[in-house]
């Protein structure tokens, strides 16, 4: 089955220092990868995607993730954080059959002044 | 949260009740997804639908049923069968294919009384 893993909890940072919210995933076949972002007591909404192609995919906000594929990985990163990318950040990676995805539990992200 | 909607933002249930959450989307989307948010579990797919009156059981189904009579809703209507109904619900949609976006609504909380 198609899954992601998120390995944090929560992830701290100083506001304008560099951001890594990590994910790994295990796939059969090609990955289809997404990261989003819960604000509290609101939707998810799309930061990025990877399909295929370049490694390196930028997102909204100034996000950006890498995929790697030979340690199954797609973190999410920026360079500087700002105290507003303050957050829930979802893994997901499409399923085999419907379109649906399968979700991270999520890593809360704080980014202090 | 884009051209989708759901309603009510909050809604309560007795003991015994059915009660249905409306989700409409104006985005000319095929597939729409139903997902339940548990604090530290992530998201868990629900039911699914890629086309008008077909439907499908996601991972969660058991006490929830859908409907898919137009292409612009999708309600789910949470049965007394289920017997820990309390959670935030997220309606999603997307164009049919595993490479697109799913975006998602505002959610609904639903809270026993």
């Amino acid at each position: 089955a198609q899954s992601v893993a998120q390995p944090e909890d929560q992830v701290n940072v100083a506001e304008g220092n560099p951001l890594t919210v990590k994910c790994t995933y295990s796939v059969s076949g090609n990955p289809y990868l997404f990261w989003y972002v819960q604000y509290p007591n609101r939707g998810l909404q799309f930061l990025l995607k990877y399909i295929t192609g370049d490694n390196l995919v930028k997102g909204s906000y100034g996000f950006e993730a890498e995929f790697n594929k030979s340690q199954t990985s797609f973190h999410l990163k920026k360079p500087s954080a700002l105290v507003s990318d303050s957050a829930l950040y979802f893994c997901a990676v499409r399923t085999n059959s419907g379109y649906a995805l399968n979700f991270g539990k999520g890593t809360s992200l704080l980014v202090t002044p | 949260d884009g051209g989708i909607t759901q309603s009510p933002k909050y809604l309560f249930r007795k003991e015994g009740q059915n009660v249905t959450l409306s989700c409409e989307q104006n985005l000319n989307h095929d597939a729409m997804y139903w997902y339940r948010q548990d604090p530290g579990q992530g998201l868990r797919l629900i039911y699914y639908s890629q086309i008008v009156n077909d439907f499908q059981k996601g991972d969660i189904a058991e006490g929830y049923s859908v409907s898919r009579e137009k292409k612009e809703s999708f309600p789910l209507t949470v049965t007394s069968a289920q017997k820990n109904p309390t959670a935030f619900y997220l309606c999603a949609s997307s164009i049919r294919g595993n490479q697109e976006t799913q975006y998602f609504g505002p959610g609904t909380r639903l809270l026993v009384l």
